[in-house]
């Protein structure tokens, strides 16, 4: 079947804009993950979504910073103001269940911004 | 604090050498082990899990509760073994991944 999707691929944007970038997680994942991959710093988490809970948003690294879910599935990762270290490979991953239970996270192609 | 250290960026064999791409946690409970593997061009795909015992495409990796490692071995590399490779914790029954800054693993023919 289809795995995760993310839109667009590429983004390029000037500093000071908004933009908004999309994860269509596997179908029926309750479990929804959004994690930033920088130049030499890893990949890390930003924010978690798991059925009708509450968000983790304990990652979120700055109140530019937000993501909501719509009825359960696609997903949209919201920065505005951009500034040009937020300049990254944004992936998305999503799960049947928590991790914790034994699942699999499956990650998405990402969307790399580039903020000039 | 939670922590995934892996001290290597850049890892160069030769195709048939042994390999072992390092991975140190930090953690004060029992968290749950991964490695993940990025292939050139692909998205990143789980590899192995320490829960599992498997063994995969060669790979095995055994976690070490007293010295906090979860090193990644494979007796003969092989050219298609070239790619990122990422080592992560979940705390146990947690969510979240936390991953190392991953190492590049070369395999020269």
């Amino acid at each position: 079947g289809a795995g995760v999707s993310q839109s667009p691929s590429n983004k390029v944007t000037e500093k000071g804009k908004d933009v908004e970038l999309r994860c269509d997680p596997i179908s029926g994942h309750t479990a929804l993950y959004w994690y930033r991959q920088s130049l030499g710093q890893g990949l890390e988490f930003l924010i978690y979504f798991q059925g009708n809970s509450a968000p983790d948003k304990s990652g979120l690294p700055s109140d530019r910073f937000s993501a909501e879910r719509t009825g359960g599935s696609v997903s949209t990762l919201t920065i505005q103001r951009t500034q040009q270290e937020d300049s990254a490979v944004y992936l998305c991953a999503s799960s049947s269940s928590p991790l914790g239970s034994g699942e699999t996270q499956y990650f998405g192609p990402g969307t790399r911004l580039l903020v000039l | 604090a939670q922590r995934v250290t892996q001290p290597e960026k850049l890892l160069s064999v030769f195709k048939g050498a042994p390999v072992e791409l390092k991975c140190n946690y930090s953690y004060s409970g029992s968290p749950e082990l991964f490695w993940y593997v990025q292939y050139s061009r692909q998205r990143l795909q789980l590899l192995l899990r320490h829960i599992s015992r498997e063994s995969i495409k060669g790979f095995t990796a055994d976690l070490n509760k007293g010295e906090t490692s979860f090193h990644l071995k494979k007796p003969f590399a092989q050219e298609e073994d070239s790619a990122m490779y990422y080592c992560a914790l979940s705390p146990w029954g947690g969510d979240k991944l936390i991953f190392g800054t991953g190492t590049r693993l070369q395999v020269f023919p």
